[in-house]
């Protein structure tokens, strides 16, 4: 069975300042990966996705996120933060053919000015 | 562009009372989920469809029915709410043949039960 674990509940940064969010996974075969943000009051937005080759993807709103299969890890990153990145954060990982996808429980974000 | 659309956005419910929350998508997505978000918990999947007719339980089915109707629409019923059914609910679709497990989220719908 497939299954994500996100080891930060919450992580704060200063405005300006890099970021990094973990995210781990368990699956048998090639995955698909994916981040989402939730803004306080809304619903998920996709911020990235992984299918398969450059293991280094774009996002929007100047996130990454770097598919690393011999950790089987599949970190965000932004260079720097803004105070409107504040949220929380879900990695999922999903098969092809499946349909239902693993959520991690989240990371909060709080970015300080 | 509406993609996800859930009604109502905020109810208020005594407890043993009953309700439908309405979802309705726009996108032809073949499946459609229903969630519900606590804190610290995560997301926690209720019942799902993978079309038209066909709904199958998630993670944490009682106290919750479904029914997929029709394709653009996933209703989630509370026949006698409970305090513990206080959270917000998420609907979500997705594609069908070729489907990667990428989900489209509505806004949310927050139920609290008296």
């Amino acid at each position: 069975a497939q299954s994500v674990t996100q080891p930060d509940i919450h992580i704060t940064v200063s405005e300006g300042a890099s970021l990094e969010l973990r995210c781990n996974y368990s699956y048998g075969a090639t995955p698909y990966l994916f981040w989402y943000v939730q803004s306080p009051g809304q619903g998920l937005q996709l911020l990235l996705k992984y299918f398969s080759g450059d293991t280094l993807v774009q996002g929007i709103k100047g996130f990454e996120a770097e598919f690393k299969r011999s950790q089987s890890s599949f970190n965000l990153r932004k260079p720097s933060v803004h105070w409107s990145d504040a949220a929380e954060y879900f990695c999922a990982v999903g098969a092809i053919g499946g349909y239902i996808p693993t959520f991690g429980r989240g990371t909060s974000l709080i970015v300080h000015p | 562009n509406a993609g996800v659309t859930q009604t109502p956005k905020f109810r208020v419910l005594k407890t043993g009372q009953s309700m439908t929350l309405l979802c309705a998508q726009d996108m032809n997505h073949e499946y459609m989920y229903w969630y519900r978000q606590d804190p610290g918990m995560g997301l926690r999947l209720i019942h799902y469809s993978v079309g038209e007719g066909t709904t199958a339980k998630g993670e944490v089915p009682d106290g919750y029915n479904v029914s997929r109707l029709k394709k653009q629409n996933f209703l989630l019923g509370l026949e006698s709410a409970a305090p513990s059914q206080t959270s917000v609910y998420f609907c979500a679709s997705s594609y069908g043949v070729g489907n990667t497990g990428e989900l489209f989220f509505g806004e949310g719908s927050r139920l609290t039960v008296l």
